[in-house]
């Protein structure tokens, strides 16, 4: 089974700062890695597939990068409903397995 | 507009069983793979079970594997999830998440809004 990493775990910024988080699998997922959000009792959203897709309706502040081990989820200019749970998902391998996310906190 | 609606949750005994039911609207059914991921209450996301579009191949968790069968009903757009043998462990809100495709690449692009599942005596 693939282990996702998500660091930090909790990630307290401003708003209208950077957020970089940042998500690591055990062994290489290619490109094949999905970002979600999560807002308080709400179903996740997807943000990004492939690394780096946004998907459809996602504002261009939203970007994501990487391919192998290392994936990066970064958020340009903090809106107040970003503020939220984020998961990464690998879906190279079977099972399918998530990070255990990052939540992102107003500083 | 894609819609997933959950149903089936509630109490369930240690050893016992509940099905849960996805109704599927807004899209072409039986041309996608469907998924059932969980979250226990306070935790992160876990991939339960699979399924592609004919139903011809369904992978599961270790963790569910051989307790749970998901399945699909393409004439009534609805999926479902019979879970047999409950723990205490499988307590948890479960989603229907819609799959990008039919089969892979498997990320899910559109959710319900879960069912939650208790098991407890």
């Amino acid at each position: 089974e693939i282990v996702m990493t998500q660091s930090p775990a909790t990630l307290s910024v401003s708003p209208g700062e950077r957020a970089t988080l940042s998500c690591r699998a055990s062994q290489s997922v290619s490109s094949n890695l999905a970002w979600y959000q999560q807002k308080p009792g709400q179903a996740p959203r997807l943000l990004i597939y492939t690394a780096s897709t946004r998907a459809t309706g996602i504002p261009a502040r939203f970007s994501g990068s990487g391919s192998g081990t290392e994936f990066t989820l970064t958020i340009s200019s903090l809106q107040s409903e970003d503020f939220a749970v984020y998961y990464c998902q690998q879906y190279n391998n079977w099972p399918l397995t998530f990070g255990g996310g990052t939540k992102v906190e107003i500083k | 507009e894609v819609q997933l609606l959950e149903s089936g949750g509630g109490l369930g005994l240690p050893g016992g069983s509940l099905r849960l039911s996805c109704a599927a609207s807004g899209f072409t059914f039986s041309s996608y793979a469907m998924s059932w991921v969980r979250q226990a209450p306070g935790k992160g996301l876990e991939w339960v079970a699979a399924i592609t579009g004919s139903g011809d191949s369904t992978p599961y968790a270790d963790s569910v594997k051989g307790r749970f069968t998901i399945s699909r009903d393409n004439s009534k757009n609805t999926l479902y999830l019979q879970m047999n043998s409950l723990r205490a462990e499988d307590t948890a809100i479960y989603y229907c998440a819609k799959v990008r495709g039919d089969g892979y690449p498997y990320f899910f692009d559109y959710w319900g809004q879960g069912t939650l599942v208790t098991v407890s005596s």
